[in-house]
């Protein structure tokens, strides 16, 4: 199994604002993954991180808007970047192993 | 797409077992049925995921059909604390290869 920490828990934000939300793995996992849910939705992938390569994006997702970061192979970042209230959402950290495990999420409210 | 289609609510009474169908009619030979759930404001848990056989945790048993165009999850004595999200989802075996959430069911354990 793998444990998730994700940092910040929660958060709230003014539009125009750039949050930057990180990923803390217990051990090294080649693939991390980035997940939105948004109020009463279920859970829609954003991005695949591997490492040392760039970021693959599901569509309706774009680099400049979800930069993600994958240094090494125990840690990530996703920046929600000039963010707006359609942003309010949980957004998960994703790491796989034999099965694939979540963080406890991030959740941001912008204003 | 999600490749399952699960109700999207049940109920069930404590100590009683919580029998959650769901229907994947399209899987393939190569993917495995996986059972997670998410219980409110907290990232998703894995349950148990099976190929073909039935397979049994501490959480959970999984029934698969012979055909595999179904399976049921299994909580064999529901508690209050088992009230979440069920998300049946079809995966391949890669760890590269993330998992795609539908709708779930949504289960309510009273007391």
């Amino acid at each position: 199994s793998a444990v998730i920490s994700q940092k910040p828990s929660r958060d709230i934000c003014q539009r125009g604002t750039s949050l930057t939300i990180q990923c803390q793995v217990d051990s090294q996992v080649t693939m991390m993954f980035w997940y939105r849910q948004q109020p009463g939705q279920s859970l829609t992938l954003i991005a695949t991180a591997n490492q040392g390569s760039e970021a693959t994006y599901e569509s309706g997702f774009v680099i400049d808007k979800f930069p993600i970061s994958r240094p090494n192979l125990t840690f990530s970042t996703l920046t929600v970047s000039n963010m707006s209230p359609e942003d309010s959402s949980i957004y998960l950290c994703s790491a796989a192993t034999e099965t694939q495990y979540f963080g406890p999420g991030t959740r941001l409210l912008v204003l | 797409d999600a490749k399952t289609t699960q109700p999207t609510s049940m109920d069930c009474a404590e100590g009683r077992a919580a029998n959650l169908p769901c229907n994947h009619s399209t899987i393939s030979g190569n993917e495995y049925v996986y059972w997670y759930r998410q219980i409110h404001s907290q990232g998703p848990q894995y349950i148990i995921h099976g190929l073909k056989n039935n397979e049994t945790n501490e959480m959970a048993s999984l029934i698969i059909t012979e055909d595999r165009k179904s399976s049921t999850l299994i909580l064999p004595h529901a508690t209050l604390r088992d009230t979440a999200v069920y998300y049946c989802i079809v995966r391949q075996t890669s760890r590269n290869t993330p998992l795609v959430f539908g709708k779930g069911t949504r289960l309510s354990v009273i007391a």
